[in-house]
């Protein structure tokens, strides 16, 4: 079935600094893939589509110098959380249409818990 | 503004038993309804869809309603098990949103499924 990567799984940094999450399709190419986040015990939140070959689309209240997007090829999306803040401390979770479920259901990877202190 | 909404934050029901999880929604051009399942820590693992042109979609032990009218769908769970213990998303595609596949999830709620 299909899969997707996600890593790191749980990051710690320093405010201040930027952290970069990875998302791989592993068995299908994805030429959109799609930004979520979550606030414990609350909905998972679009924050952007990272389309190959082309800027991100951002959701409206999420600022895009903040949350860097980079979609390298047709199995790679990377998040970079650049300045992180302790508010930005949440659960940020990358997700792929196609593979075996076909391409109207969206695929998840497991998630990257970031704390930023 | 939430257009997918899921009123029950958490449900308790004996194994065996039928668990009836609800959404309701807003958006009359939503086209495409999945609900999905998650533990803590960890991405949703999708279960069950359901095209806007249908009313009921049927997986094993998990069967979906639509009811388009009244912008609702349930998700059956029966025989309930332990095992399904988890969180549970609807989530809805918007055609409409600049993007397929985009989709907008529900509040969630937690099923607890009592041996």
């Amino acid at each position: 079935g299909a899969v997707v990567s996600q890593h790191p799984s749980r990051v710690i940094c320093k405010s201040g600094t930027s952290v970069k999450i990875e998302c791989r399709s592993l068995d299908f190419q994805a030429t959109t893939m799609f930004w979520y986040r979550q606030f414990p015990k609350k909905s998972l939140m679009l924050m952007a589509t990272s389309n190959e070959g082309s800027k991100a689309t951002y959701e409206q209240g999420v600022e895009k110098d903040k949350f860097l997007i980079n979609h390298a090829s047709l199995t790679l999306s990377t998040l970079t959380v650049t300045s992180a803040h302790p508010e930005d401390s949440s659960f940020y979770i990358c997700s792929a249409p196609g593979g075996a479920s076909g391409a109207n259901v969206l695929t998840f990877g497991a998630g990257s818990r970031l704390t930023v202190l | 503004d939430q257009q997918v909404k899921q009123n029950s934050p958490s449900l308790s029901v004996q194994e065996g038993r039928i668990s009836i999880l609800n959404c309701d929604y807003t958006n009359s051009m939503f086209d495409y309804f999945l609900w999905y399942k998650k533990y803590p820590a960890e991405g949703p693992t999708f279960l069950i869809s359901i095209s806007s042109i249908k009313d009921k979609n049927e997986d094993g032990r998990f069967t979906v309603f639509l009811n388009k009218s009244a912008k609702h769908l349930s998700l059956h769970i029966v025989p309930s098990q332990p095992g399904d213990s988890a969180v549970y998303f609807c989530a809805a595609r918007d055609i409409y949103g600049g993007a397929t596949n985009k989709l907008i999830f529900g509040t969630g709620t937690l099923l607890a499924v009592q041996p």
